[in-house]
């Protein structure tokens, strides 16, 4: 069964620092995603990395895949406020479509 | 913009009662789920379908049923409720194939099993 693992689960950082959030997982598959859950909230999709060495960018957030290394990462660049949520990555298989997630990553940036 | 649209948004159950969670989607998507959300655990697959008529378990299937008689609709069922199940639900759906999989999901349901 595929394992994903996120790591740190917690993270407390202050306003304009920067910080990696890793994601391994333990099987081939070269769809990985990242999404983004508010307290109290749904999730909502942030990237889609479809191939090996995809990276893309969104304002203060940048994900990447390396799936000869199982690994992802989401780096936070300048943290404001408004980007404390939890964080999670999830890899597919190709059967079936189905997903597997990770633990998540609780981020709080202090004011 | 309905999307994924899941009710109820909250319940709580006395052991041994049953219930439904419906999901109801409008994006015309052929494959869609239901995980469980638990602190700590991130979100683990209950049962997913990739098709009107088709249903199969994911990691956590015991104590629950679904069926998916219309496109659009997967039904989550608990058939004697335990307090094991206390959780937050949440249905999503997907395109099939030539889509990116991105997954689509619904606000949650929150159930409490007393």
């Amino acid at each position: 069964e595929l394992k994903v693992e996120q790591n740190p689960l917690f993270l407390s950082m202050q306003e304009g620092k920067n910080y990696t959030i890793y994601c391994n997982y333990s099987t081939t598959s070269d769809r990985l995603y990242w999404y983004r859950q508010d307290p109290g909230k749904s999730l909502e999709s942030l990237f889609v990395l479809l191939s090996n060495g995809a990276v893309k960018q969104e304002g203060r957030l940048m994900a990447s895949l390396d799936t000869k290394a199982r690994l992802s990462t989401l780096h936070i660049t300048a943290a404001v406020h408004d980007l404390s949520a939890t964080y999670f990555c999830a890899v597919d298989t190709y059967n079936f479509n189905k997903f597997y997630f990770g633990s998540g990553t609780k981020l709080n940036v202090k004011p | 913009n309905a999307g994924v649209t899941q009710t109820p948004k909250f319940r709580v159950l006395k052991t041994g009662q049953s219930m439904t969670l419906l999901c109801a989607q409008d994006m015309n998507h052929e494959y869609m789920y239901w995980y469980r959300q638990d602190p700590g655990m991130g979100l683990r697959l209950i049962h997913y379908s990739v098709g009107e008529g088709t249903t199969a378990k994911g990691e956590v299937p015991d104590g629950y049923n679904v069926s998916r008689l219309k496109k659009q609709n997967f039904l989550l069922g608990l058939e004697s409720a335990a307090p094991s199940q206390t959780s937050v639900y949440f249905c999503a759906s997907s395109l099939e194939g030539a889509g990116t999989g991105e997954l689509f999901f619904g606000e949650g349901s929150r159930l409490t099993v007393l």
